[in-house]
């Protein structure tokens, strides 16, 4: 399975500022995504991040809050712009490998907007 | 867009005991079905994963049965141990397309294991 990981691994931000969370693979992945785990809750899909194009939102999610990276097969970027304390949540990364799409998350973000 | 529903939300079982854990899901064109169990403070840890062309699979203790014309699928943990206690999700996904990939996740079951 491949090892991913998160930077920050968790952060406290002011309202109205932005915070970009970042992503690695240890190997090239066909497809990552970004999640949004709130406290006790399940895990919803914020958008897949294509490699070389714009990345695909969910409902719910639009591209100037939400807006997303991934510039190469290992490595992808998820932006929380203009925060609110609504935002305050878990972010997660996860990638799938090969054409049985097992699906491998990173450790997270906690993100706490004040 | 598919929907993931998953029963119960809580569950306690004595150490040693069976524990079962139910899901449905709405769209037919769903083919991948994958159990993630969640620690506190950890992230999802995907445990076992079921492909629409079986019914059964089975891990050590763990197992997993998918009825798709019922459009059901559950886990289940046999002789259930007290490291066992955590939060388990299943999940739905369709493996073509622009769905490629994208996980639905049910709301999740707080699984207790009491010694």
């Amino acid at each position: 399975s491949a090892v991913i990981s998160q930077k920050p691994s968790r952060d406290i931000c002011q309202r109205g500022t932005s915070l970009t969370i970042q992503c690695q693979v240890d190997s090239q992945v066909t497809m990552m995504f970004w999640y949004r785990q709130q406290p006790g809750q399940s895990l919803t899909l914020i958008a897949t991040a294509n490699q070389g194009s714009e990345a695909t939102y969910e409902s719910g999610f639009v591209i100037d809050k939400f807006p997303i990276s991934r510039p190469n097969l290992t490595f992808s970027t998820l932006t929380v712009s203009n925060m609110s304390p609504e935002d305050s949540s878990i972010y997660l990364c996860s990638a799938s490998t090969g054409s049985y799409n097992e699906q491998f998350f990173g450790p997270g973000t906690r993100l706490t907007v004040l | 867009g598919e929907n993931v529903e998953q029963h119960p939300s809580t569950l306690s079982v004595q150490e040693g005991d069976s524990a079962v854990i139910k899901c449905t899901y709405s769209d037919s064109a769903s083919n991948y079905f994958p159990w993630y169990k969640q620690e506190l403070g950890k992230r999802p840890q995907l445990i076992i994963d079921i492909r629409s062309n079986v019914g059964e699979k089975k891990d050590q203790r763990i197992a997993v049965t998918l009825n798709k014309t019922a459009k059901h699928f559950s886990l289940h943990i046999t002789e259930t141990q007290p490291e066992d206690s955590a939060v388990y999700f299943c999940a739905a996904s369709m493996g073509g397309g622009t769905s490629y990939g994208k996980l639905t996740f049910g709301q999740g079951t707080i699984l207790t294991v009491h010694p």
